[in-house]
């Protein structure tokens, strides 16, 4: 079975900081995605990437950038924290094609004070 | 832009009973792929079934099933003999077609209780 696992389940961090949210997959999928899920607006995408370096906006980019420096991670990075940014974030991960489903982590509920 | 809304944010089921939650979608497209992921309480979001447009059969997945209407734009889901375990957040999903880009554009999701 794919894997997808994000490095924390909970995160707290202050209002300034810089955080990083670390996603790695083990099934050598081509594409990369950070979505953040938020009750009453689903989930939104922040950032994908189709594969290594390479990364492309999605609907919701402003505060965060990413890394891919290696195909099986991708990072979300949030240059400086907000507490606006509070959220739960969902990294996936899928071979490509047309009609290849998304591989999902556990997700990161990360609080900013 | 393509936008999905699920219109029922909470549905509750009695266990063994069917339940059928809503999904439309917004499209100028003639070729996509639609989708119902289903996350419960551990987080991790999990595929039920998809549909690709240009199949006018339904698409079947054990208890689960989907009502295709291309012209309405809508995309419900049918969950038969309701289970305890199908207790969840369900989300609707669309993708395009276009070549390269294969990010999926999310409802805002529909918490189904199943009632014991």
């Amino acid at each position: 079975d794919v894997k997808v696992t994000q490095s924390s389940r909970y995160l707290v961090k202050r209002t300034g900081e810089k955080v990083f949210l670390e996603c790695v997959q083990d099934m050598d999928h081509e594409n990369m995605f950070w979505y953040r899920q938020d009750p009453g607006l689903g989930l939104r995408l922040i950032y994908f990437s189709y594969d290594v370096k390479m990364k492309e906006k999605g609907d919701i980019p402003e505060g965060y950038s990413v890394s891919r420096e290696k195909k099986e991670r991708f990072s979300l990075i949030l240059e400086s924290a907000s507490t606006n940014q509070t959220s739960m974030y969902l990294c996936a991960s899928s071979l490509g094609g047309w009609f290849e489903k998304l591989f999902f982590g556990s997700g990161t509920q990360l609080s900013v004070l | 832009a393509q936008t999905v809304t699920q219109s029922q944010p909470e549905m509750s089921v009695q266990e063994a009973e069917t339940v059928t939650l809503s999904c439309t979608y917004d499209t100028s497209e003639s070729d996509y792929y639609l989708f119902w992921y289903k996350q419960p309480p551990s987080r991790q979001m999990i595929l039920v079934i998809r549909q690709e447009a240009y199949k006018q059969q339904n698409a079947t997945e054990n208890r689960f099933s989907v009502n295709f209407q291309k012209a309405a734009k809508s995309f419900s889901l049918k969950i038969s003999d309701s289970q305890l375990g199908d207790a969840a957040m369900y989300f609707c999903a669309y993708r395009t077609s276009n070549f390269g880009n294969e990010k999926l554009t999310f409802g805002t999701g529909t918490r189904l209780t199943i009632i014991p």
